[in-house]
C-alpha cells in the first residue's frame, strides 16, 4: 500500500519561514510524481497552490514555493501571514493513481 | 470563471446506491480530464477516481474499485459518479476537480464545493 506522509502539525510565527515536506514510502519523491500542494481552510474546498513540484498557479502568493529536498517534495512559506493558518496537503501521482498526504495543520502563532 | 457544482449527495443506507453529478462551466469541459476526491468528516483528502477528457482512460482507488463508476457527458458538460454497494466508510464530502494534463503538467487546479454523502442506517 502506497503511503504519503506529511508532518501532522507545525507552528510558525508571523513573518517567519516554515517548510512542509511530503514523503513517499516507495522511495524518493521525484518530479515524475508531479507533486501538487493544496491549502484548505475550515469549511472550504481545497485550493491549489503548487503543481509539478515548483510551479505556482496565477493566484498563488509569491511567499509560497515548492521544491524537492532530500528525496521529499517540499512546500516553503516565507514571510508567513496570519491567513496562512490552514491545513496543507500534498498529492503525488503513481502512474494510474493519486495519493494524498495526510495533511499538515499549520498554526501561525 | 471556472465553476464546478456537485449535486446528488444525501443519506443512503448501507448497501444502497447514489449517483453524484458535477456541472462544469467557464471552460471547455471536453478538453479536460476530471477527478473525484472525497473527504470523510474531520479527515484528510482521498483521491477516488479519474476520467480522461474522452473517457478513454479511467482509474479508481482500490477502496472503491468494483463499486463506483465514473463517467462523463461532454455534450452536457457534466461529470458523474455512480456509487453502488455503499458502506459506512464511504461517508464523506465528495468533490469534483478539474485536472490539467500536458507533457509537463498533471495536476488539479480547480475544485467544486462538494456534495455530502452519508451512509447510515
Amino acid at each position: 500500500q502506497t503511503v504519503v506522509t506529511q508532518e501532522p502539525s507545525l507552528t510558525v510565527s508571523p513573518g517567519g519561514t516554515v517548510t512542509l515536506t511530503c514523503t513517499s514510502n516507495t522511495g524518493a519523491v521525484t518530479s515524475g510524481y508531479y507533486p501538487n500542494w493544496f491549502q484548505q481552510k475550515p469549511g472550504q474546498a481545497p485550493r491549489a497552490l503548487i503543481y509539478s513540484t515548483s510551479n505556482k498557479h496565477s493566484w498563488t502568493p509569491a511567499r509560497f514555493s515548492g521544491s524537492l529536498l532530500g528525496g521529499k517534495a517540499a512546500l516553503t512559506l516565507s514571510g508567513v501571514q496570519p491567513e496562512d493558518e490552514a491545513e496543507y496537503y500534498c498529492l503525488l501521482y503513481y502512474g494510474g493513481a493519486w495519493v494524498f498526504g495526510g495533511g499538515t495543520k499549520l498554526t501561525v502563532l | 470563471e471556472v465553476q464546478l457544482v456537485e449535486s446528488g449527495g444525501g443519506l443512503v443506507q448501507p448497501g444502497g446506491s447514489l449517483r453524484l453529478s458535477c456541472a462544469a462551466s467557464g471552460f471547455t469541459f471536453s478538453s479536460h480530464s476530471m477527478n473525484w476526491v472525497r473527504q470523510a468528516p474531520g479527515k484528510g483528502l482521498e483521491w477516488v477516481s479519474y476520467i480522461s477528457s474522452s473517457s478513454s482512460t479511467i482509474y479508481y482507488a482500490d477502496s472503491v474499485k468494483g463499486r463506483f463508476t465514473i463517467s462523463r457527458d461532454n455534450a452536457k458538460n457534466s461529470l458523474y459518479l455512480q456509487m453502488n454497494s455503499l458502506r459506512a466508510e464511504d461517508t464523506a464530502l465528495y468533490y469534483c476537480a478539474r485536472v490539467v494534463v500536458t507533457d509537463r503538467r498533471l495536476d488539479i487546479d480547480y475544485w467544486g464545493q462538494g456534495t455530502l454523502v452519508t451512509v447510515s442506517s
